[in-house]
């Protein structure tokens, strides 16, 4: 079955520490995105990509960094220099520009301790 | 730039009917779509609007006046299982989405 794929469901970080964030797609997309949501908050749109080897920076993209290697595959880091990246994180895809409907993984619930 | 408003929370009796709006700013538009949201879930797609009008998929419709810059979800014989949060979104590049309307419904 094709689908997007989050790995892992629930992070683990300590302060300081650089973590990443896999996000895999079989549906043979070329954007692939991150949002962030925060309890009771909306999708925040940190990274998206249009095409491999490609990619643009949302509304907040500042202590986060991604690659775009591979058609399938867009993972995001979440660097020290993000100063509260306690929060649950989306990754989604769809085939273009223009699109018409998304599909998301199921999220990683990432919590620093 | 884009931005889609929609109402923070809503509440419903079961059985009702609720509307949820959302208006929009956006460049180069290219319609309104709509996700639904479970706590703990992820986002999945409720319908789609190119054109003005109402579009209908079920219990839920979806309306679209671009003239307005508005659009809503309409929400029919609510059950239970439609308590969530309900975005609109711009399906322009990048794929951006307002803050979302929880939808509360009660016995």
């Amino acid at each position: 079955d094709g689908g997007i794929t989050q790995s892992p469901k629930y992070l683990f970080r300590k302060e300081g520490q650089n973590v990443t964030l896999s996000c895999e797609q079989n549906l043979n997309h070329d954007a692939m995105y991150w949002y962030r949501q925060d309890p009771g908050q909306g999708l925040r749109l940190i990274y998206y990509s249009q095409i491999v080897n490609d990619f643009q920076k949302g509304d907040i993209a500042e202590g986060y960094s991604v690659s775009r290697e591979k058609k399938e595959s867009f993972p995001l880091t979440v660097t020290s220099a993000q100063k509260n990246p306690t929060a649950f994180y989306l990754c989604a895809s769809s085939i273009g520009q223009g699109v018409t409907e998304a599909f998301f993984g199921q999220g990683t619930r990432l919590t620093v301790v | 730039g884009q931005s889609l408003e929609q109402p923070s929370e809503v509440t419903a009796v079961e059985g009702a009917i609720v509307q949820i709006n959302c208006t929009y700013q956006t460049s180069g538009f290219y319609g309104l779509s709509w996700y639904q949201q479970h706590d703990g879930g992820a986002p999945t797609f409720l319908s789609y609007n190119a054109l003005d009008g109402l579009e209908e998929t079920g219990r839920f419709s979806s309306f679209l006046s671009r003239s307005d810059s508005y659009g809503y979800l309409l929400l029919q014989e609510l059950q239970m299982k439609d308590s969530a949060s309900y975005f609109c979104a711009a399906p322009n590049t990048p794929l951006v989405f307002g803050k979302g309307t929880r939808l509360s419904v009660i016995a």
